[in-house]
């Protein structure tokens, strides 16, 4: 079964609108991160933002912001006033348990085009 | 702000070829992990390596793979003999372990070496 599911394989929206990429995960840990990270077409793996399960507040950075449901399993990245830059390749991400060598685990991700 | 970082950025090897990543945690990181990510797929896991021993691996990481940290800075992935399937982007991975970053441990990625098998 899949720990990290992405539905939406890919995405277009206007520029300045906001986005909203889909992320529910499989658990049954009580301690676990969850990761957004932002893939563009030269090849990194940049961080944009992490969410704790036992942070009560919703992360944010910038116009990064993580839409955190905990009974129903979800992890949301909203993209604030999207700019032609956010076009890439995004993924989210976990790291469960309470190991400190425990690996994270990706969904297949979800590319996002913005149109001009 | 302390990066991880991975050499070469782009190497291209003739099938058969041993090939050795290279990638130099942040300095007061303690496990070590390697990803691969073939062209257009999600990223998987291979390795995790702590206190000079492999932690886990996957099933993808086998007897052709290997892991060694040489030094104090260095920690390096070897592909013993190369084959088409190889060809993939390898990310290097660091945390530090720390409880007062828990469950995060400063996990840090680099900027990956695009390996290319002809």
């Amino acid at each position: 079964a899949q720990k990290i599911t992405q539905t939406q394989p890919g995405m277009f929206v206007q520029e300045k609108e906001a986005v909203t990429l889909d992320c529910t995960y499989d658990t049954s840990d009580q301690s676990y991160g969850l990761f957004w990270y932002k893939q563009p077409s030269s090849g990194e793996m940049i961080f944009l933002i992490y969410q704790g399960s036992y942070d009560e507040q919703n992360a944010t950075e910038g116009r990064y912001s993580l839409n955190f449901q905990k009974a129903r399993k979800s992890a949301n990245l909203v993209i604030s006033a999207s700019q032609l830059g956010d076009s890439a390749m995004y993924f989210c991400a976990m790291r469960e348990g309470r190991n400190r060598d425990d690996k994270i685990i990706f969904g297949k991700g979800t590319r996002l085009h913005i149109l001009p | 702000e302390p990066e991880v970082t991975q050499t070469p950025s782009h190497q291209v090897t003739q099938m058969g070829q041993e090939v050795i990543l290279r990638c130099v945690p942040i300095s007061n990181h303690l496990y070590f992990y390697w990803y691969r990510q073939i062209l257009g797929q999600k990223v998987e896991f291979l390795v995790s390596f702590y206190n000079n021993e492999i932690s886990e691996k996957s099933e993808i990481f086998d007897d052709q793979f290997s892991v060694e940290r040489p030094d104090g800075s260095n920690f390096t992935l070897k592909i013993r003999s190369t084959k088409l399937e190889d060809s993939a982007m390898y990310f290097c991975a660091s945390s530090d372990g720390d409880t007062n970053t828990f469950p995060n441990y400063g996990y840090t990625f680099g900027s990956g070496t695009r390996l290319t098998v002809v």
